[in-house]
């Protein structure tokens, strides 16, 4: 069974402040995706990575897949009050790229 | 191009009744994959449907089955509900690659609410 960790569960920040969320399993992924979750409504894709060490930036976020693969990190700099919500990672390997194992989920919480 | 669409977003049981979710993937995606997410047991996957077949099957008892049409519109069937069912249900939507990488999008989501 694949798993992932995500870390920290819950974070309270406020506006202005830097965090990372980490998104760790013992098994490799062919691809991983970070989706942000409003209450109430579907995760929206953030990005999609599938190579090892690959790095995406999308505006103040910072995207990082590990070489090997098994693990992943989302970067905030400078977090606003937006960026509330949570946060889940979800990795899928080749044999079962329809079935996403999903991280418990960063609850972020940035105050003005 | 419009995104993926459930229906209903809110619904409403009684324990024993049997309850049907439907998904419109995105356009010219052929993959729908369901998955409950609950409070304590987060997302969970459920089954996913390609080309009308059962691709995979996550560990869900047999009240929860599904099926999709040849428009790739799929459906979600439980029966026989359980206070536990209580949950958001949520469809992917993708292309249909078995490769990994290809992204796949969520819709909204259908509240149900065993009563």
């Amino acid at each position: 069974t694949q798993l992932l960790e995500q870390s920290p569960q819950f974070l309270s920040i406020q506006e202005g402040e830097n965090l990372t969320v980490y998104c760790n399993s013992s098994s490799v992924f062919s691809s991983l995706q970070w989706y942000r979750q409003e209450p109430g409504e579907g995760p929206v894709l953030l990005v999609t990575v599938v190579t090892g060490g690959e790095v995406k930036k999308l505006k103040r976020l910072t995207f990082q897949f590990g070489d090997a693969r098994k693990d992943s990190s989302l970067h905030i700099t400078a977090a606003q009050p937006g960026d509330t919500g949570l946060y889940l990672c979800a990795g899928a390997t080749d044999t079962n790229a329809g079935k996403s194992t999903f991280g418990d989920g960063t609850t972020l919480t940035v105050k003005p | 191009k419009a995104g993926v669409t459930q229906t209903p977003r809110y619904l409403i049981k009684t324990r024993g009744q049997q309850v049907t979710l439907s998904c419109s993937p995105i356009s010219g995606h052929r993959s729908v994959s369901w998955y409950q997410q609950t409070p304590g047991q987060g997302l969970q996957f459920l089954f996913e449907y390609f080309s009308e077949t059962q691709r995979n099957k996550g560990n869900f008892p047999g009240r929860f089955s599904g099926r999709q049409f040849s428009n790739s519109r799929s459906e979600m069937n439980v029966s026989t509900l359980e206070l536990g069912d209580s949950a958001l249900y949520l469809c992917a939507s993708r292309g249909g690659s078995t490769v990994g990488g290809e992204t796949q999008y969520f819709g909204p989501g259908t509240r149900l609410l065993v009563l």
